[in-house]
């Protein structure tokens, strides 16, 4: 079973360098979230896109962009990364925008460390 | 703002005893509450959800409870088993959107 799939597990990169971080979903969910994982923090939301040809932003989206152009793909990209980007990035959908049950499936995450 | 909170980053418990995961929120407005589990290395997987409508759900030896005067809610879980180690995450609905709270790690210890 797919469900999400996210590339690369894990990645090191250097401070200014650029990065896309891949999301693929085979479900045929309308909507797409990605989200970092910081110790103490929680799941917080970069950017989100509720269907296909639509973005927008969530709490903490500077230094990040995304794309829809299908239903199935949701590439992150980092133009410039910087140190406080290092986290762990998931990748999630849903049937439906922000499910009224809230239920998300996400992917296994790429670990991110920018030095 | 931290809108979710769950204000015990850890919690051993012995197996075969009940396990009880506190979260509080701030927004009234919120729809839905859910909790997520977590094993290292993969995402998180939702557990359950409770409308704010109810007070309580039960799934197996999993149920939550909500209360709204309180802006609380818990998730007991009974008996805990080893496999139940996990970080357990507390998710609220509204706004069109879900946010999560700060994790709280769950060890079970045999």
């Amino acid at each position: 079973t797919a469900g999400i799939t996210q590339a690369p597990t894990s990645q090191i990169l250097a401070a200014g360098r650029s990065m896309t971080l891949r999301c693929t979903q085979d479900m045929r969910h309308n909507a797409m979230y990605w989200y970092r994982q910081d110790l103490g923090l929680g799941l917080r939301l970069i950017h989100y896109s509720n269907t296909a040809g639509t973005t927008g932003k969530g709490e903490v989206p500077d230094g990040y962009s995304v794309s829809r152009a299908n239903t199935d793909d949701f590439p992150l990209t980092l133009a410039s990364a910087v140190p406080s980007q290092t986290s762990v990035y998931f990748c999630a959908s849903s049937e439906v925008p922000a499910p009224n049950t809230g239920e998300l499936f996400f992917g296994e995450g790429s670990r991110l460390t920018v030095l | 703002d931290q809108q979710v909170k769950q204000n015990s980053p850890s919690l051993s418990v012995q197996e075969g005893r009940i396990s009880i995961l506190n979260c509080d929120y701030t927004n009234s407005m919120f729809d839905y509450f859910l909790w997520y589990k977590k094993y290292p290395a993969e995402g998180p997987t939702f557990l359950i959800s409770i409308s704010s409508i109810k007070d309580k759900n039960e799934d197996g030896r999993f149920t939550v409870f909500l209360n709204k005067s309180a802006k609380h809610l818990s998730l007991h879980i009974v008996p805990s088993q080893p496999g139940d180690s996990a970080v357990y995450f507390c998710a609220a609905t509204g706004y069109q959107k879900v946010t999560f709270g700060t994790g709280t790690k769950l060890q079970v210890i045999p």
